[in-house]
């Protein structure tokens, strides 16, 4: 079956460590997206991609950082410059039929 | 760029219909609304899509007036199983592209035994 596949699910770091949170997708869908929610909250746009070697900053880009060299592969770096990195991290991507969106399952990182 | 608003929360018992409101009265002429369904540590799932009068799927249908200004998203007979955030998006396809779709605060829906 096609799909996003988010890993880990579950993520610990330490203070002033980057951490890498990867997504993948076999959708073949080109738009990819990383999105923050934090605890009741909606979702915060973080970065996206609409195409293969380019990335846009979304809402609340500061801190983090993500590459786009291959169609499939969209990985989110939360860096030692983001200072309340404790979320639950979504990625999408874009279905063009419907432009509706298609999540991953998630990663909570939490800093400890 | 559309603004969308949603009640908090609700609360159904099983076995009633669930209508929830989305408001959205600076609706664009190429804007589309598009129901969300999120699970606790889940990604939200795509429901329902529609842009004027009625969409219906196997899961829910979907009521836009012919203003648009709002829309109202039906789940019948609800179970235990439905309890979850809703979310009301409103963009058009470049927008959407754009990352420019953007979710609210959604709406919790608790359903009781």
């Amino acid at each position: 079956d096609g799909g996003i596949t988010q890993s880990p699910k579950y993520l610990f770091r330490k203070e002033g460590q980057n951490v890498t949170l990867s997504c993948e997708q076999n959708l073949n869908h080109d738009a990819m997206y990383w999105y923050r929610q934090d605890p009741g909250q909606g979702l915060r746009l973080i970065y996206y991609s609409q195409i293969v070697n380019d990335f846009q900053k979304g809402d609340i880009a500061e801190g983090y950082s993500v590459s786009r060299e291959k169609k499939e592969s969209f990985p989110l770096t939360v860096t030692s410059a983001q200072k309340n990195p404790t979320a639950f991290y979504l990625c999408a991507s874009l279905r063009p039929t419907d432009y509706g969106y298609t999540f991953g399952s998630g990663t909570r990182l939490t800093v400890v | 760029l559309a603004k969308t608003t949603q009640p908090i929360s609700m609360d159904s018992y099983e076995g009633q219909e669930v209508n929830i409101t989305c408001s959205h009265n600076n609706i664009a002429t190429n804007d589309y609304i598009t129901w969300y369904q999120q699970f606790p540590s889940q990604g939200p799932r795509f429901i329902i899509q529609g842009y004027k009068t009625k969409v219906t799927n196997e899961v829910a249908s979907l009521f836009i007036p012919a203003d648009r200004k709002s829309s109202t998203l039906s789940l019948p007979r609800v179970s235990l199983s439905d309890t979850a955030v809703y979310y009301c998006l409103v963009g058009d396809p470049v927008n959407t592209n754009a990352g420019k779709s953007t979710f609210g605060d959604g709406t919790t829906l608790t359903v009781k035994p």
